[in-house]
């Protein structure tokens, strides 16, 4: 298994210019999320999506967009990238909720640099 | 929105030492769990242990423990018989209420092992 992947690890970007970071799972974990680490930071969650056709948003959703068409991928779309976008971030994945299972597995994060 | 403290941003420990991390966080909910996670240079983030907050019994896993203190609001993280590898960031990430697997992350706090 290869867990969850992410890509690509790295990324430099111009101010205005849009992309999308991807993350796939091969662990059929219904529960996706997308988180970002600042220096000094610990990590905080800007979208999760409980199921494929079903996302929300976290704590700083804002220039960001994701969906969720297939179970295994949760792709995170920057539209416009700004300087303030300039993070790691990091996907990762959980069993479903009704399980009782809540750890969560993480991807090797993105390196993203805005210019 | 829920705050995690760690009041350790950066720790010291020899080799074969024991060491504690401490841990508050604020929460309104009866029932959800906590969770230490390492990240070491390589910036993969690894579960070290969790807690049940309904399980008065602390969680042990190998050379890792927890002290919880549920009326406090209070996760301590001890590390006995400290190795090289132990090296590493270490953050406190309680969840949003049982299964809801949304984490709130503290800043983390970075250990050394001194050989």
């Amino acid at each position: 298994n290869a867990g969850v992947t992410q890509t690509p690890k790295f990324q430099v970007l111009k101010t205005g210019q849009s992309m999308t970071l991807q993350c796939a799972q091969d662990m059929n974990h219904e529960y996706m999320s997308w988180y970002r680490q600042d220096p000094g930071m610990g990590l905080r969650l800007i979208h999760y999506s409980v199921g494929a056709g079903i996302t929300d948003q976290g704590e700083v959703p804002n220039g960001y967009n994701v969906s969720r068409s297939t179970t295994e991928d949760f792709p995170l779309r920057l539209l416009s990238a700004a300087p303030s976008q300039t993070s790691v971030y990091f996907c990762a994945s959980s069993y479903s909720i009704s399980s009782g299972a809540n750890v969560l597995t993480f991807g090797a994060g993105s390196r993203l640099t805005v210019l | 929105a829920q705050t995690v403290t760690q009041s350790q941003p950066e720790m010291s420990v020899q080799e074969a030492e024991t060491v504690t991390l401490s841990c508050t966080y604020d929460t309104s909910e009866s029932d959800y769990y906590l969770f230490w996670y390492k990240q070491p240079p390589s910036r993969q983030m690894i579960l070290v242990i969790r807690q049940e907050a309904y399980k008065q019994q602390n969680a042990t896993e190998n050379r890792f423990s927890v002290n919880f203190q549920k009326a406090a609001k209070s996760f301590s993280l001890k590390i006995s018989d400290s190795q090289l590898g132990d090296a590493a960031m270490y953050f406190c990430a309680p969840d949003s209420g049982a299964g809801s697997y949304q984490l709130t992350f503290g800043k983390g706090t970075k250990l050394s092992v001194i050989p």
